[in-house]
């Protein structure tokens, strides 16, 4: 099955700065990769998504790119706020394909601290 | 307003007993979904369901079942044969077209004493 790493596992940025998360996943026929946001005490939302036919995408401060060749993608939030504060979680999933089910792996999260 | 209800929010339970993790939509859509959240390991697919009288087992289903009697109710139950139950657990929904995007509940914590 999938396999999905992320890292770090925490990330303490200064308001401002931009902040860099990692992943990679094992199985080359994975063709849809989300990221998460999880608040404290609730349940993660989706920030931003990608799919294999493009490499990279981006909506005001958040970007991913995506490297199939090496089978990683990676989020970026430039001009980071107290409020991007919160956990982070890549996923990785087959869609549209014969067993895919839409199943979501998701990576370990990333602990985010936005610092004044 | 549309969305998924988890109740309860938080569980206490002693060991041995078995107990049911309520999930209810009204988003209309055919898919949902349970996650398992631990410290350190992300979320867990423990069972998901694709529709309506049907569910598989995901990667961590043993101790736990489902049913899938109707769209919007999606319950869990975690039996005592659960060895480690206290986790954060999340249902999701997912609309079953073209988007890829899941919708999550608010959580459930359950804390075996």
């Amino acid at each position: 099955g999938e396999n999905v790493e992320q890292h770090p596992s925490t990330l303490s940025v200064q308001e401002g700065d931009s902040a860099v998360i990692k992943c990679t996943y094992s199985d080359s026929a994975s063709n849809y990769f989300p990221w998460y946001k999880q608040e404290l005490g609730k349940g993660p939302q989706l920030i931003i998504d990608i799919r294999s036919n493009v490499g990279e995408k981006k909506d005001q401060r958040i970007a991913v790119t995506l490297n199939k060749t090496a089978k990683h993608f990676s989020l970026h939030i430039t001009e980071t706020q107290p409020e991007d504060s919160a956990v982070y979680f890549c996923a990785a999933s087959k869609q549209g394909l014969t067993g895919g089910g839409n199943k979501l792996t998701f990576g370990t999260g990333t602990q985010l601290k936005v610092e004044l | 307003d549309g969305g998924i209800t988890q109740s309860p929010k938080y569980l206490f339970r002693k060991e041995g007993q078995n107990v049911t993790l309520s999930c209810e939509q009204n988003l209309n859509h055919d898919a949902m979904y349970w996650y398992r959240q631990d410290p350190g390991q992300g979320l867990r697919l423990i069972y998901y369901s694709q529709i309506v009288n049907d569910f598989q087992k995901g990667d961590i289903a043993e101790g736990y079942s489902v049913s899938r009697e109707k769209k919007e109710s999606f319950p869990l139950t975690v039996t005592s044969a659960q060895k480690n139950p206290t986790a954060f657990y999340l249902c999701a929904t997912h609309q079953g077209s073209n988007t890829g995007e899941l919708f999550f509940g608010e959580g459930s914590r359950l804390t075996v004493l």
